[in-house]
């Protein structure tokens, strides 16, 4: 039972452009979001996070979008740098509760 | 520096072998966490532990086994009896008294079984 969900498994993007990784939940009960950046042979390392009772939350290049009617969050990255290539993780937790949940992870390739 | 290690970065055995893996923090997190990341798949939690002589299973505990001795070690064995043991494994920490959990990883460790 899959609870979070990145159904696009790679994503490629031009230099400058925008790139939009996106993550489905399940479970209402999620109120805290984080994304993570993982670069090949090394550990995942914190991005950005939002909570619940917010719909956006902005940090330099990043923004995340929540849309929990939708039950569905987004990461925005513009503009697009090389060094953005890695793997991004989407993952929730329930306030209190000990346990991210992770999805399957994105590979965004940034293209020269 | 603070931070979590994870030793060795690359690990062989031979099938039927026992193996630990290591993972120290100095962040004074009270939570410590194993996950292990197969191609193509999300991080999929094997123990995690709160307390010092205290821990949990995750999702994926067979054929794993885990110690909480010091706040600051939470090495993991994978034995024999993990069907399909090679994969990269992360280890992770965070303050338990934080509202929301945001874990911090080491580098992980890349185990092959021969």
């Amino acid at each position: 039972d899959q609870q979070v969900k990145q159904n696009s498994p790679s994503l490629s993007v031009q230099e400058g452009r925008i790139s939009i990784l996106n993550c489905d939940y399940t479970n209402s009960m999620f109120d805290y979001f984080l994304w993570y950046k993982k670069y090949p042979a090394e550990g995942p390392t914190f991005l950005i996070s939002i909570s619940s009772i917010k719909d956006k939350n902005e940090d330099g290049r990043f923004t995340v979008f929540l849309n929990k009617s939708a039950k569905h969050l987004s990461l925005h990255i513009v503009p697009s740098q090389p060094g953005d290539s890695a793997v991004y993780f989407c993952a929730a937790i329930i306030q209190g509760a000990q346990k991210l949940v992770f999805g399957q992870g994105t590979r965004l390739t940034i293209n020269p | 520096d603070g931070g979590i290690t994870q030793s060795p970065k690359y690990l062989f055995r031979k099938e039927g072998q026992n193996v630990t893996l290591s993972c120290e923090q100095n962040l004074n997190h009270d939570a410590m966490y194993w996950y292990r990341q197969d191609p193509g798949q999300g991080l999929r939690l094997i123990y995690y532990s709160q307390i010092v002589n205290d821990f949990q299973k995750g999702d994926i505990a067979e054929g794993y086994s885990v110690s909480r001795e010091k706040k600051e070690s939470f090495p993991l064995t994978v034995t024999s009896a993990q069907k399909n043991p090679t994969a990269f494994y992360l280890c992770a920490s965070s303050m338990l008294a934080s509202s929301y959990n945001e874990q911090f990883f080491g580098p992980g460790t890349r185990l092959t079984v021969l």
